[in-house]
């Protein structure tokens, strides 16, 4: 158990729908970080939050948005879904905005969560 | 495009034997290197990593080697158990302890351990 969790663990819904994923990263960690894994992209960084506020984007639709509360938890908001948006959706976390090699401050993963637009 | 690939996307040993799982990377201003493993239903649990000025490291039953004149990462684990069955994913991190911590990860490899 890496420490961060991640709700739902399955999400099943219909194209051009909403949804919204949390995640609550390990304790003590500032920085969260969001990924998507896909069967034809592998796993794609999509966005960085730190101490609530965004650090790093990367592969995020625009379709996609994602904030970080004060309690450290953070919410992924998908819209308008698409077929091509299921996926499994990771959520990750580390102690500092950046990553110190050795120190223990490298990014945890969580279980995931499985969303299947239909 | 992905600058972080695999030679192998599967591979299949027998129990007991060792492993060798290969990456390569193609932008040299990458200076930090994790491995993950990636059992079906959960998420990547980090196993090793290592940076820029190094060549290898070791843990328990696993070492990783580095090699910046190629740009080449493998992962060798010893004595492969089935429990070591999994798919294994390289990333790597460019300016550790000075630029943001996103990782790039390449495709994976499906490691099948035979009993």
């Amino acid at each position: 158990d890496s420490g961060v969790t991640q709700t739902p663990k399955h999400l099943i819904t219909a194209t051009g729908q909403r949804v919204t994923l949390r995640c609550s990263p390990r304790s003590g960690d500032l920085s969260v970080y969001w990924y998507q894994q896909s069967l034809d992209q592998g796993l794609q960084f999509l966005i960085q939050y730190y101490n609530g506020e965004e650090r790093a984007k990367g592969n995020i639709l625009e379709r996609f948005s994602a904030q970080q509360f004060p309690d450290l938890h953070s919410e992924l908001n998908l819209s308008s879904l698409e077929l091509g948006d299921s996926a499994l959706y990771f959520c990750a976390s580390s102690k500092s905005d950046r990553i110190f090699p050795f120190s223990g401050n490298t990014i945890y993963f969580g279980e995931g969560s499985w969303l299947t637009v239909v | 495009g992905e600058s972080v690939g695999l030679h192998l996307p599967t591979l299949s040993v027998q129990e007991g034997d060792n492993s060798i799982i290969n990456c390569a990377y193609s932008n040299s201003a990458s200076d930090y290197f994790i491995w993950y493993k990636q059992e079906s239903g959960k998420g990547p649990q980090f196993i090793i990593d290592i940076r820029s000025n190094m060549d290898k490291r070791q843990g328990q039953r696993v070492t990783v080697l580095l090699n910046k004149t190629v740009k080449h990462l493998s992962l060798q684990i010893a004595a492969t158990q089935p429990g070591d069955s999994a798919v294994y994913f390289c990333a790597e991190n460019m300016g550790y302890g000075g630029s943001q911590g996103n990782l790039i990860f390449g495709k994976g490899t499906k490691l099948s351990v035979k009993p």
